[in-house]
């Protein structure tokens, strides 16, 4: 069955550290998102990528890195500039600009 | 002011219930959408729709473009409803998200 695949479910950072977060699609989807998820707010985006070797910041980009290598994937760096990294990172796809996303399971990023 | 707003933030009903949840927004759109998200953080697409009404099982979907309105209805909730409802809009390259309707049905 196609979907997107996001790992690990949970994750767990040190103060100083680069974690990165896995996102697999194999629905063969052009454009993949990048979402974070806080309690009682919608979802804001991080990046997001219409093509590969291509991606576009999105409103709160500072403290994320990305990476489109292939079509099938597109991992987030959080790293040690995020300064509140904790929270639900949801990763999406779609097949052109138009469409409904397809999610991932999401990973829940803590900080010990 | 956000550009999605969704009413009621919780909802708890009791099974058999006729629901709605509520979506204003204040931005051009191409489509409006519906996603369900269970306890485990898992969303699934229910509707996405442009103008009118739609139709699936026992959810409906409709959207008002004139007013920036659109409404999720469940007929004869179940408890297996029980998750947040979040509506979206999409236009141009990214989507605007609501915060989400959590709602709990009750046997």
């Amino acid at each position: 069955d196609g979907g997107i695949t996001q790992s690990p479910k949970y994750l767990f950072r040190k103060e100083g550290q680069n974690v990165t977060l896995s996102c697999e699609q194999n629905l063969n989807h052009d454009a993949m998102y990048w979402y974070r998820q806080d309690p009682g707010q919608g979802l804001r985006l991080i990046y997001y990528s219409q093509i590969v070797n291509d991606f576009q910041k999105g409103d709160i980009a500072e403290g994320y890195s990305v990476s489109r290598e292939k079509k099938e994937s597109f991992p987030l760096t959080v790293t040690s500039a995020q300064k509140n990294p904790t929270a639900f990172y949801l990763c999406a796809s779609t097949p052109g600009q138009v469409g409904p996303q397809h999610f991932g399971d999401g990973t829940r990023l803590s900080i010990l | 002011k956000n550009e999605v707003e969704q009413s009621p933030q919780n909802l708890t009903a009791q099974e058999g219930e006729f629901i709605t949840i509520n979506c204003s927004y204040s931005v051009g759109i191409s489509a409006l959408h519906w996603l369900q998200q269970h306890p485990g953080g898992g969303i699934v697409s229910l509707f996405m729709l442009s103008s009118g009404k739609k139709k699936h099982g026992r959810l409906i979907a409709t959207i008002n473009i004139q007013e920036k309105h659109s409404s999720l209805h469940i007929t004869a909730s179940h408890p297996r409803d029980s998750a947040v409802y979040i509506c979206a809009v999409s236009g141009g390259n990214d989507m605007r998200f609501g915060a989400g309707t959590r709602l709990t049905v009750k046997p």
